[in-house]
């Protein structure tokens, strides 16, 4: 399996609700990445994991819970979102080795009532 | 600071005319640069990386340090190369690495 699997594809809250967005890989990638991507933007690094450990935190709202509970699941918690943070989500998976390639998922298309 | 600066956010060929994305950087440190497509209704994907020095789809990128400059090329468009177009930086920092994207180029190629 060479692909990164993003579930659901397309969600749609309110602002009270509590969710979660699920990303995984078989590929025995040990670095994976969530990304914010608005319409006609770029991909904005959210967080990164390192062997499962929280490396890298881009001073995202706490709003936004990362969790990666194993090797090939990386989940995204979301609670209390506001309209703006409407987006696509794509996640990532690469070695952890430097600068190496990173695999993206299709994304999930988030909706913020 | 580290920044990707991608000037055209579209640009528009003809089928068969050569195609130069320009993708310039700012970065102190050795600098590794990627070029990943997003075909229409498609996930992100490499394209090439300046490492590898290999040319796919026909697309060919150098690394110019004197001019900071990685600009993407292909000497002949085709119609399937329509997409949009991210230069991106590979940064290391003291929590791990990450790409820094530039805001992209969309390329249409009419016929």
């Amino acid at each position: 399996d060479t692909e990164v699997t993003q579930t659901p594809k397309h969600l749609v809250m309110g602002m009270t609700n509590k969710k979660s967005l699920k990303c995984e890989q078989h590929m025995g990638h040990r670095a994976m990445y969530w990304y914010k991507q608005k319409a006609k933007k770029p991909p904005e690094l959210m967080f990164v994991y390192s062997y499962e450990k929280l490396s890298i935190n881009e001073s995202v709202p706490s709003r936004f819970s990362p969790e990666c509970p194993n090797s090939s699941l990386l989940n995204l918690h979301l609670h209390a979102l506001q309209p703006e943070d409407s987006a696509l989500y794509l996640c990532a998976s690469s070695q952890v080795s430097e600068r190496n390639e990173q695999f993206f998922g299709p994304g999930t298309r988030l909706t913020v009532l | 600071a580290q920044r990707v600066t991608q000037p055209e956010k579209l640009l528009s060929v003809f089928k068969g005319a050569p195609v130069e994305l320009k993708c310039n950087y700012s970065y102190s440190g050795s600098p590794e640069l990627f070029w990943y497509v997003q075909y229409s209704r498609q996930r992100l994907q490499l394209l090439l990386r300046h490492i590898s020095r290999e040319s796919i789809k026909g697309f060919t990128a150098d690394l110019n340090k004197g001019e900071t400059s990685f600009h993407l090329k292909k000497p002949f468009a085709q119609e399937e190369d329509s997409a949009m177009y991210y230069c991106a930086l590979y940064i290391l920092t003291g929590g791990g690495n990450k790409l820094t994207f530039g805001t992209g180029t969309q390329l249409k190629v009419e016929l």
